[in-house]
Order: C-alpha cells, then sequence, then structure tokens
C-alpha cells in the first residue's frame, strides 16, 4: 500500500519571503500522480499543484512550485512571496495512474504566515 | 466551476442515532468519495463510488455505509452513530480519467463537523 508522511505538523515564514514543505512518499508503482491541497481556515480543500510521475519536469503555479525527486520519493511544494492568505493546513497527496482513484493524504502542515 | 456541495457544516447526533451526510456535485462527475479528516492523521477514505449503485471501500469502512442512487449524489450513512465518530467528514468528486489528463483531480465540498455525544 502507498503511504504518504509529511513530517513538518507546522511551519512558519514572514510574509514575503520563501517556505518550503516537505513531503516524501513510498510506492512501488511507476506510474501516479502527486497533489498538493491547500485548506484554509474556512475548511474548503483546494487544489494548489499538480504533478504527474512521468514527467521530469517540476510543476509551477505561479508563486508555488515542486521539486520532485522521483528517485528519492520526494515531493516539496515551495512558495515564493508568502502572502497572508497562504496561511492554511497543506496536504499532499497520492494518487495511482491506475485503477482506483482515491487519493492517499499526508498527515498536513500547517502553515503561518507572519505579517 | 465545479461545485460540490455538503448537507450540514456542523451536526450534533447522539450516541446511537442514525445520521445521514449528503454530499452533491454539479458537474457531471462520475467519481464520488467520502472522507475522514483528523489532526494529525490527515485525510483517510471511507468509501468511493464511480457509478450509480456502485461503491467501494476504503481504507476505514467500518461503522459507515453508503448510498448512491443518482449519479450527483452521494450519501454516507452512520448506521449507529458512536463517539469515535466524531470528526470532519469531508466530500469529493473527480471526473473519470479517460477523458483526458488533468481532469482526475478531485474537488471537494466545505466539510461537515460531526460530533456525536
Amino acid at each position: 500500500a502507498q503511504t504518504v508522511t509529511q513530517s513538518q505538523p507546522e511551519m512558519s515564514v514572514q510574509e514575503a519571503e520563501t517556505v518550503t514543505l516537505s513531503c516524501t512518499y513510498d510506492t512501488s508503482e511507476s506510474d501516479y500522480y502527486l497533489f498538493w491541497y491547500k485548506q484554509p481556515p474556512s475548511r474548503q480543500m483546494i487544489l494548489v499543484i499538480r504533478q504527474e510521475a512521468y514527467k521530469q519536469q517540476n510543476a509551477t503555479e505561479n508563486r508555488f512550485s515542486v521539486n520532485f525527486q522521483k528517485a528519492a520519493k520526494s515531493f516539496s511544494l515551495k512558495i515564493s512571496d508568502s502572502q497572508l492568505g497562504d496561511a492554511a493546513m497543506y496536504f499532499c497527496a497520492y494518487r495511482s495512474a491506475g485503477g482506483a482513484q482515491k487519493l492517499v493524504f499526508g498527515q498536513g502542515t500547517r502553515l503561518t504566515i507572519n505579517p | 466551476d465545479v461545485k460540490v456541495t455538503q448537507s450540514s457544516r456542523y451536526l450534533v447526533k447522539r450516541t446511537g442515532e442514525k445520521v445521514f451526510l449528503e454530499c452533491v456535485q454539479d458537474m457531471d462527475h462520475e467519481n464520488m468519495f467520502w472522507y475522514r479528516q483528523d489532526p494529525g492523521l490527515g485525510l483517510r477514505l471511507i468509501y468511493f463510488s464511480y457509478d450509480v449503485k456502485m461503491k467501494e471501500k476504503g481504507d476505514i469502512p467500518e461503522g459507515y455505509s453508503v448510498s448512491r442512487e443518482k449519479k450527483e449524489r452521494f450519501s454516507l450513512i452512520l448506521e449507529s452513530a458512536s463517539t469515535n465518530q466524531t470528526s470532519m467528514y469531508l466530500c469529493a468528486s473527480s471526473l473519470w480519467p479517460h477523458r483526458g489528463v488533468g481532469e482526475e483531480t478531485q474537488y471537494f465540498g466545505p466539510g461537515t463537523r460531526l460530533l456525536v455525544l
């Protein structure tokens, strides 16, 4: 079974600075997807960024980028120019490319932005 | 925009009560999911469905059942609520992936915080 581990329960960063959230996963599969989801205090979970395992290029979405290291099974999220609105719980998630469509989530990292 | 709604934001029930949590999506998604979220454990999958009347057990199905009579609606049922089912419940939906890369993203509802006394 696949597992996802987020080893940082809490992180904080000064506004406008850069922060990196860590995620590692364990799988024997070669084809899969990885996601970062954000859950603001209002509780609506939204997708931040996704990465296909077959793509070597790291995904980017504006201020959000990932460092995908397939051999190391590592998938970290970098947030540049942090803003107050980035404060949230961040979840890393894994999904197999075939078969069941379920997501396997990490434990989450609570990110605080200091003004 | 995809919209996933859940019937209640907050719910308080007594031990032994039968509890229904409803989820509706408006984007014609084939897949629907129920997760529970607990601090330090992240989200764990309870059940999912990839078609009307079809259901599959997730990682923690014990004490729960589901119903999907219509494509847009997926209900989670707690047959006899217990205090250890106090949690945040999140519903999600997604397209069946054969429609194209990128469309497998799951979209979440706002969640229902359930307290069982």
